[in-house]
């Protein structure tokens, strides 16, 4: 069965500084790997998807996300975070192969903070 | 605002009661993805719907029901409420439905039960 995992529940970042959040999956098959972002009270927003093709994506925001399948990892990264950018943020993988979503496979989130 | 409708944004019921959530999908989509959101679980897959059709099942209680209509709405129906199904449930709509599109979300229904 395909999981994610994103192993820091919580990070605090100074504003201006860099960001990387990190995330793990486990699939058998190509993965087809995104990130949200949600705000307070708000729904989900996709920042960013990998499908195929360059391993490196950009996304909405500034963010940008790195495939690497020899490590079975999709971090996502910002160069320079603002405090609007304050949010708990989701990897996830697409469903099982054959034709079917099978909807998506979320990881627990990571709770950014930051710092002024 | 990701074109995804939901409603009531929240709700309060007693244990043992029914209660019906309901997602408009993003115009010209025909899949619509039902998410539950806790604390304990995190965000889980529900079931899915691809114009009409049950789709796939993910972790949805026997309690638990949905279904879409000809206009692609969809309702979500919790009944026998327990205090554990408080939670933020999502709708998600995609055009296609394959695992490859994205799906967008609605800013979800909070339920209460107490």
């Amino acid at each position: 069965a395909q999981s994610v995992t994103q192993p820091d529940i919580h990070i605090t970042v100074s504003e201006g500084a860099s960001l990387e959040l990190r995330c793990n999956y486990s699939y058998g098959a190509t993965p087809y790997l995104f990130w949200y972002v949600q705000s307070p009270g708000q729904g989900l927003q996709l920042l960013l998807k990998y499908f195929s093709g360059d391993t490196l994506v950009q996304g909405i925001k500034g963010f940008e996300a790195e495939f690497k399948r020899s490590q079975s990892s999709f971090n996502l990264r910002k160069p320079s975070v603002h405090w609007s950018d304050a949010a708990e943020y989701f990897c996830a993988v697409g469903g099982v192969s054959g034709g079917g979503a099978d909807g998506l496979t979320f990881g627990k989130g990571t709770h950014l903070i930051i710092q002024p | 605002d990701s074109g995804v409708t939901q409603t009531p944004k929240h709700l309060i019921t007693a244990t043992g009661q029914r209660v019906t959530l309901r997602c408009s999908p993003r115009s010209g989509d025909l899949s619509v993805y039902w998410y539950q959101q806790s604390l304990d679980q995190g965000l889980q897959f529900l079931i899915q719907y691809y114009n009409g059709e049950e789709r796939a099942k993910g972790n949805i209680l026997e309690r638990f029901s949905a279904q879409q209509f000809p206009d692609l709405h969809s309702e979500l129906n919790l009944s026998s409420l327990e205090l554990g199904d408080s939670a933020l449930y999502f709708c998600a709509s995609s055009v296609t439905g394959g695992r490859d599109t994205e799906a967008f979300f609605g800013q979800g229904t909070r339920l209460t039960v107490v």
